[in-house]
């Protein structure tokens, strides 16, 4: 069945410590994989997406994330975190080629303490 | 600004009533889709469109109706209000199914309370 998992429901982390909000995904065929954000009161943002390529994608906000084919991850990381970073995370995965259809994770609340 | 556009941003609903909410883009996207964000099961997708004149179901569709009569805009409507579609609902589109990869543009929702 194709799905997402985000594991993590909050993750905690020091401003200026390396951060890791962790998404694995199954799907048939080759994975559009995006993340998003969701501020307060706010719609999702988008952030970045993989669809080809390098396995390292960079995106919005210092942002980047790693594509790993074998472990099905897409995992999102940032080198230094800023308080401003503390949201909502959302990792989506489309269902299959030529399609709209996403699935999207559960989210994962990240909180950068000062 | 170009975008999507919902409204209303907040509605009270007494159970059995009924209402309209609305969803509007201008940036020409063909797809357009509905999602409702409860804690601890992210988004669901409720009702999509491919395009003016097409719809589909998502998810979970019971207890809402979509049309689409023109390209810009996809109401949803809720027929007959419950405590369960007490929620968050975002309005997203997308470019087309070959650009996917752009993403989703999302509304900033509307917060819905049935009492």
């Amino acid at each position: 069945a194709q799905s997402v998992a985000q594991p993590e429901d909050q993750v905690n982390v020091a401003e200026g410590n390396p951060l890791t909000v962790k998404c694995t995904y199954s799907v048939s065929g080759n994975p559009y994989l995006f993340w998003y954000v969701q501020y307060p009161n706010r719609g999702l943002q988008f952030l970045l997406k993989y669809i080809t390529g390098d396995n390292l994608v960079k995106g919005s906000y210092g942002f980047e994330a790693e594509f790993n084919k074998s472990q099905t991850s897409f995992h999102l990381k940032k080198p230094s975190a800023l308080v401003s970073d503390s949201a909502l995370y959302f990792c989506a995965v489309r269902v299959s080629s030529g399609t709209y259809k996403y699935i999207f994770g559960t989210g994962t609340r990240l909180k950068v303490l000062a | 600004n170009a975008g999507v556009t919902q409204t209303p941003k907040f509605q009270v609903l007494k159970t059995g009533q009924s209402m309209t909410l609305q969803c509007a883009q201008d940036m020409n996207h063909e797809y357009m889709s509905w999602y409702r964000q409860d804690p601890g099961m992210g988004l669901r997708l409720i009702h999509y469109s491919v395009g003016a004149g097409i719809t589909d179901q998502g998810e979970v569709p019971n207890g809402y109706n979509v049309s689409r009569s023109t390209t810009e805009d996809f109401p949803l409507r809720l027929l007959s209000a419950a405590p369960s579609q007490t929620s968050v609902y975002f309005c997203a589109s997308m470019r087309d199914r070959f650009n996917s990869g752009y993403g989703y543009t999302f509304g900033s929702g509307t917060r819905l309370t049935v009492v």
